[in-house]
């Protein structure tokens, strides 16, 4: 079956401008989870979305928000970008009928501010 | 709070040579560990859960609550198994899984 897709792959933006990630996943497939990754910070948990629900959300500023559809896709907004917003931004999608499903990566969208 | 630590940055050994990879967590309820991989040009993707108490391409990890550690063994390394790793905690919050990461080890096997 198809892997998480994550689009676009590589955006560059400028300071203070916003961006729209978005993730599909696997068929079936109803919880959305996204990344942060930085070489300093390492992997960080931003939020995840189950049918369309927010039921968790990590340590992130109000600029970092999501959103999932009724198809289980899934996007995040980052509004007023800053260089330090540079990283490479991983979903993770799972069943989630249960709390502990495995959870499949995408290949992440890199983003670099400027 | 929730804390996992991987004090390896870079671990290098030879291809034959047993491999440890060290994981200390640090979480005041009943811990839920894995061991994630990431090969070159690849997608983040689990290795091993310690609830399966499998082994997977040779690896293994026991989950110790007195020392609170998960470290990854695997008794003689491959050269494909150099790879980035990332042990990684679970915590449950409103139903939802939550993934608590390390920084990562870069695991390098020498021919």
């Amino acid at each position: 079956k198809a892997g998480v897709t994550q689009t676009p792959r590589y955006l560059i933006k400028t300071r203070g401008q916003q961006v729209t990630l978005s993730c599909s996943p696997i068929s079936g497939h109803r919880s959305v989870s996204w990344y942060q990754q930085t070489p300093g910070q390492g992997l960080q948990f931003l939020f995840e979305y189950f049918s369309e629900t927010q039921r968790n959300k990590g340590n992130f500023p109000g600029r970092f928000s999501g959103r999932q559809f009724s198809n289980s896709r899934s996007e995040m907004n980052v509004s007023t970008l800053e260089l330090g917003d540079s990283a490479l931004y991983l979903c993770a999608s799972s069943l989630g009928r249960r709390a502990l499903d495995e959870q499949y990566f995408g290949p992440g969208t890199r983003l670099t501010v400027t | 709070a929730q804390r996992v630590t991987q004090p390896e940055k870079l671990l290098s050994v030879f291809k034959g040579a047993p491999v440890e990879l060290k994981c200390n967590y640090s979480y005041s309820g009943s811990p839920e560990l894995f061991w994630y991989v990431q090969y070159s040009r690849q997608r983040l993707q689990l290795l091993l859960r310690h609830i399966s108490r499998e082994s997977i391409k040779g690896f293994t990890a026991d989950l110790n609550k007195g020392e609170t550690s998960f470290h990854l063994k695997k008794p003689f390394a491959q050269e494909e198994d150099s790879a980035m790793y990332y042990c990684a905690l679970s915590t449950i919050i409103q139903g939802a899984q939550k993934l608590v990461f390390g920084q990562g080890t870069r695991l390098t096997i020498n021919p």
